[in-house]
């Protein structure tokens, strides 16, 4: 079947701009992640949905980043105001349930300029 | 100090040698992942475990939780192993979040 899909692949943007990055978990799949991966540095939690409780949100770097996760299946993150330091690849994973194995999805490349 | 240690940063060897990623944690978890990452590609899980040992083909997974101590094996190393391995864990307090490491970057040359 199909995997994580993200969209989209690359993106470019200028500093001050406001950008969504878009996740398809697999279908079935009730739990939810985004990370981000910056130049060099190894991946660091973003977010996490689980069913319709609420998002762990602990690892979101600022207010500017905000995520949902409409009807229980596609997520939009959204980072306001983009800095040069937002650049990295954001990557979304989804798995059956909080305790099981996650499914990456091919990552948004961002770049702000 | 970081919760999760990988070593080596860099692995380089012969094809057909045998390979040791050696991951280490300090915090209490409930499951650990080892991820693969090809140059430009995507992370695709290559194991989760919480004790014992699990193998898939050339690979083997191993965790000693009293050591807090996780190994990952590659027998008969070919040049399409080469990527970055990273090992992640789950910890037991707060959330089903993923702590990883810096991750190894292995290099097989034919």
């Amino acid at each position: 079947g199909a995997g994580v899909s993200q969209s989209p692949s690359n993106k470019v943007t200028e500093k001050g701009k406001d950008v969504e990055l878009r996740c398809d978990p697999i279908s079935g799949h009730t739990a939810l992640y985004w990370y981000r991966q910056s130049l060099g540095q190894g991946l660091e939690f973003l977010i996490y949905f689980q069913g319709n409780s609420a998002p762990d949100k602990s690892g979101l770097p600022s207010d500017r980043f905000s995520a949902e996760r409409t009807g229980g299946s596609v997520s939009t993150l959204t980072i306001q105001r983009t800095q040069q330091e937002d650049s990295a690849v954001y990557l979304c994973a989804s798995s059956l349930g909080g305790n099981n194995e996650q499914f990456f999805g091919p990552g948004t490349r961002l770049t702000v300029l | 100090k970081n919760e999760v240690e990988q070593s080596p940063q860099n692995l380089t060897a012969q094809e057909g040698e045998f390979i040791t990623i050696n991951c280490s944690y300090s915090v209490g978890i409930s499951a650990l992942h080892w991820l693969q990452q090809h140059p430009g590609g995507g992370i695709v899980s290559l194991f989760m475990l919480s004790s014992g040992k699990k193998k898939h083909g050339r690979l083997i997974a191993t965790i000693n939780i009293q050591e807090k101590h996780s190994s990952l094996h590659i027998t008969a190393s070919h040049p399409r192993d080469s990527a970055v391995y990273i090992c992640a864990v789950r910890l037991i307090q707060g959330a089903q979040k993923l702590v990883f490491g810096q991750g190894t970057r292995l290099t097989i040359n034919p």
